[in-house]
């Protein structure tokens, strides 16, 4: 039962334009969420991540926005860089259910253009 | 620098053999992590610590057994009841103190069947 869902396999987008990664959960009691990237043959590379309390988080180029509501996250990249090309991984966490027990989504592989 | 070292990178074992993966962190991390990745699929937990002499089964410890007898140290044996070991290994580590630390990786070792 996959409690992390990202529906979108992959996605290409054009150098300089904006990606939007997606991530579905269905989990209520997931407080605490994460992004990883991921390039072959390495170990992922912790992004960015968001507490449930808040809706927006920023760092640089990387936004997640949380939709507690819908159980929908999202990461908006602005603008794509071709070293975004990787795959992207949306993980959640629940405290009540014991800390560090991430459950993480199948990846989006991210392709950017020249 | 500090990190994550898993060692080996590419790992063979034979039907019926028990083999060990390597991790060692110098983050000064207290909670350890493994997990496994198959193709397609996001990365699943297989057993975690939080303190020395102490560790947790997480969602698909059959075939698998670990040990932490330094805070450093974290190896993983596969043993021969893992019907089906082909995988990417991941080792991460973390803080504990305070909430919502996110958990750091290693590069990963490769276990193939011969």
């Amino acid at each position: 039962d996959q409690q992390v869902k990202q529906n979108s396999p992959s996605l290409s987008v054009q150098e300089g334009r904006i990606s939007i990664l997606n991530c579905d959960y269905t989990n209520s009691m997931f407080d605490y969420f994460l992004w990883y990237k991921k390039y072959p043959a390495e170990g992922p590379t912790f992004l960015i991540s968001i507490s449930s309390i808040k809706d927006k988080n920023e760092d640089g180029r990387f936004t997640v926005f949380l939709n507690k509501s819908a159980k929908h996250l999202s990461l908006h990249i602005v603008p794509s860089q071709p070293g975004d090309s990787a795959v992207y991984f949306c993980a959640a966490s629940a405290a009540l259910s014991g800390w560090g027990k991430l459950q993480f989504g199948a990846g989006t592989q991210v392709v950017v253009t020249p | 620098d500090g990190g994550i070292t898993q060692s080996p990178k590419y790992l063979f074992r034979k039907e019926g053999q028990n083999v060990t993966l390597s991790c060692e962190q110098n983050l000064n991390h207290d909670a350890m992590y493994w997990y496994r990745q198959d193709p397609g699929q996001g990365l699943r937990l297989i057993y975690y610590s939080q303190i020395v002499n102490d560790f947790q089964k997480g969602d698909i410890a059959e075939g698998y057994s670990v040990s932490r007898e330094k805070k450093e140290s974290f190896p993983l044996t596969v043993t021969s009841a893992q019907k089906n070991p082909t995988a990417f290994y991941l080792c991460a580590s973390s803080l504990i103190q305070g909430s919502n630390q996110p958990q750091h990786f290693g590069d990963g070792t490769r276990l193939s069947i011969l």
